[in-house]
């Protein structure tokens, strides 16, 4: 596709339920990353991917999240048993390669609401 | 501690009023230096890297600066148009992950 994309824009789960949400990145982009931003803020790093390998989640706020790239191309951020705080905007971008001077293309993003 | 710092937090300006926005960040060992533009609504859309101090880059109306603790993005003769939340972002050594500040919110008024 032209750009990253992403789906569902919009979901709302109630509390202690699991959510996935899905990234599919720009056509032969290597490495794959997952932010999460609140209102108001930047993104803040979760987790990335060379390919289908994890290389850092030092991000992951906690063992509810998960994240998978098995093909090398689409990815999973999973969360189960959702608590309130999850409620944010689940970015995810893509760059060729994660070299430093690669610039990172980022999805419209998965807005996340837990009742 | 935040590592990236954006100030203002937001600005106002009125069409063809220049100014500029600063990112200073406190960690030395930086790799890279990214300005990004933030539509409403939307996902970040990357505007320039900077990689050492006393480079710049310029992009129409739009120049970023580095210097070693800072950048600066200067907005000369801004429009309506311009208006937007600019993210700047770090990275800082190796293959560490961006670390972004909070932005600026920039509203151009015409």
């Amino acid at each position: 596709g032209a750009g990253v994309s992403q789906s569902p824009r919009y979901k709302v789960t109630k509390r202690g339920q699991d959510v996935a949400l899905r990234c599919d990145p720009i056509s032969g982009h290597v490495s794959l990353y997952w932010y999460r931003q609140a209102l108001g803020q930047g993104p803040e790093f979760l987790t990335y991917f060379n390919y289908e390998a994890q290389q850092d989640k030092s991000g992951l706020p906690n063992d509810r999240f998960s994240a998978e790239r098995p093909e090398g191309s689409i990815s999973t951020l999973t969360i189960q048993r959702t608590e309130q705080r999850d409620s944010a905007m689940y970015r995810c971008a893509s760059s060729q390669l994660n070299r430093v001077s690669d610039e990172q293309f980022f999805g419209p993003g998965t807005r996340l609401t837990v009742l | 501690e935040d590592q990236v710092t954006q100030s203002p937090e937001a600005l106002r300006l009125q069409e063809g009023e220049s100014s500029s926005l600063n990112c200073s960040y406190t960690v030395s060992g930086l790799r890279g230096l990214f300005w990004y533009r933030q539509d409403p609504g939307k996902g970040p859309e990357f505007l320039f890297t900077l990689y050492s101090a006393g480079e710049e880059k310029e992009k129409e109306r739009l120049k970023a600066t580095l210097t070693k603790k800072e950048s600066f993005l200067h907005i000369t003769a801004p429009k309506p148009e311009d208006s937007a939340t600019y993210l700047c972002a770090v990275r800082f050594s190796g293959n560490t992950p961006l670390v972004f500040g909070k932005g600026t919110r920039l509203s151009v008024i015409a």
